[in-house]
């Protein structure tokens, strides 16, 4: 057990709805980070917080997608107007400073 | 940006011997490499890292090796055991963010 704790661990929606993730990091990692990832491929970089500042978004992030960490210590990721390219794993990780990324077991979306 | 690639995308191994898993990054500033273990359904998990000012870092049946010249980074396994069955993620960063990922080495150990 990471720390790292995600809700909800899997997620069925039909197309064009709204999901959100929630993501509890280790309590004293101040850097939040969030990566996809589609089945055979490594995980890809979308946001990262540092407390609560969105410190760089991916061009993988599109318009549909926003992260917040709105007082630097959980975050939640939403999709709005899900697609069906949007299936993946969604993972959350967090670290101290100058420290590994330690990773949640990721939330799985399903948009049918 | 970062390019990493993996030279092999699948390992069959025999229990009880050495696994070596490769990896080759493109950007000569990454500072900062780690190896991952993803078992099914589950978040990548630790196994351990290097910086660029080493080259060797041993751990618990594990070493890395990094080779900065030619931008070349392997683990190895000592003693290889059905419990290390998995996929393996090479990733490598600079400023310990933003880790860039290969597509993984799926290992898989023979009784």
């Amino acid at each position: 057990d990471t720390g790292v704790s995600q809700d909800p661990r899997h997620k069925i929606t039909k197309r064009g709805q709204n999901v959100t993730f929630r993501c509890d990091p280790i309590s004293e990692h101040n850097r939040l980070y969030w990566y996809r990832q589609t089945l055979g491929q490594g995980p890809e970089f979308l946001t990262y917080f540092q407390n609560e500042a969105q410190l760089e978004k991916s061009r993988l992030l599109s318009d549909r997608f926003s992260a917040e960490r709105p007082k630097g210590s959980f975050s939640t990721l939403e999709i709005q107007r899900t697609e069906q390219g949007d299936s993946a794993m969604y993972l959350c990780a967090s670290s101290p400073p100058t420290g590994e990324l330690f990773f949640g077991e990721g939330s799985r979306l399903t948009v049918l | 940006g970062e390019s990493v690639g993996l030279h092999l995308p699948t390992l069959s191994v025999q229990e009880g011997d050495n696994s070596i898993i490769n990896c080759a990054y493109s950007n000569s500033a990454s500072d900062y490499f780690i190896w991952y273990k993803q078992e099914s359904g589950k978040g990548p998990q630790f196994i351990i890292d290097i910086r660029s000012n080493m080259d060797k870092r041993q751990g618990q049946r594990v070493t890395v090796l990094l080779n900065k010249t030619v931008k070349h980074l392997s683990l190895q396994i000592a003693a290889t055991q059905p419990g290390d069955s998995a996929v393996y993620f090479c990733a490598v960063g600079s400023n310990d963010y933003k880790l860039s990922f290969g597509a993984g080495t799926t290992v898989t150990v023979r009784a």
